[in-house]
């Protein structure tokens, strides 16, 4: 399978503690999203990079938030001292060039108790 | 600011009839539009997209949409409906310019009836 491969696709975790969350983007694909869905809603962007340089971030990413792609290849997202409301599907895509689609990943579904 | 709406949470269709799934947008510039369909527990699957060029635009599994630029609607249509169809379809757009952050519809559930 070449697409884009998320780990874990679930995560439960108490409220106040910290998690990370993997994506392998497609080969070769030098830009890479991640979005965030809540039930009922459509995916809501939370940061773009292109090559290992983060060039946005919404306001979505508090300070708690933070994503990294250290060599330009997969990402890691990671939320310290989690809450409640960040209980969401966290989907990640990645794409070839910026008039191409965004080809998206299965997602990591976070609960926090 | 970049908004999608879709003005229909949900659509039945009869199985072989045609199916329409609306969608407008609202975006500084030219837009970039595209439509994506959720099945239970997969990701988002890519449908078809608008970039530039002919109006109407065709993609995976008999899928059409047509960008109407003065009416700002990007609706998804399919001239004979499957029962295999139903799922959860969202539109997205984003500018031609600037960030590529893709700003999604609140989607619309679409259910063939046999």
């Amino acid at each position: 399978d070449t697409g884009v491969s998320q780990d874990p696709r679930h995560k439960i975790t108490k409220r106040g503690q910290n998690v990370t969350f993997r994506c392998d983007p497609i080969s070769e694909h030098n830009r890479l999203y991640w979005y965030r869905q809540t039930l009922g809603q459509g995916p809501e962007f939370l940061t773009y990079f292109q090559n290992e340089a983060q060039l946005e971030k919404s306001r979505l990413l508090s300070d708690r938030f933070s994503a990294e792609r250290p060599k330009g290849s997969f990402s890691t997202l990671e939320i310290q001292r989690t809450e409640q409301g960040d209980s969401a599907m966290y989907l990640c895509a990645s794409s070839s060039s910026s008039y191409n689609e965004q080809f998206f990943g299965p997602g990591t579904r976070l609960t926090v108790l | 600011a970049q908004s999608v709406a879709q003005p229909e949470d949900q659509v039945n269709v009869a199985e072989g009839n045609p199916l329409t799934v609306k969608c407008t947008y609202s975006v500084s510039g030219n837009p970039y539009l595209f439509w994506y369909v959720q099945y239970p527990n997969r990701g988002l699957q890519f449908l078809l997209k608008y970039i530039t060029g002919d109006n109407l635009v065709k993609g995976s599994y008999g899928f059409e949409a047509e960008f109407n630029k003065s009416q700002t609607s990007f609706h998804l249509k399919k001239p004979s409906a499957l029962v295999s169809d139903s799922a959860l379809y969202f539109c997205a757009v984003r500018a031609d310019f600037g960030n590529e952050k893709l700003t999604f519809g609140t989607g619309t559930r679409l259910t063939i009836i046999p």
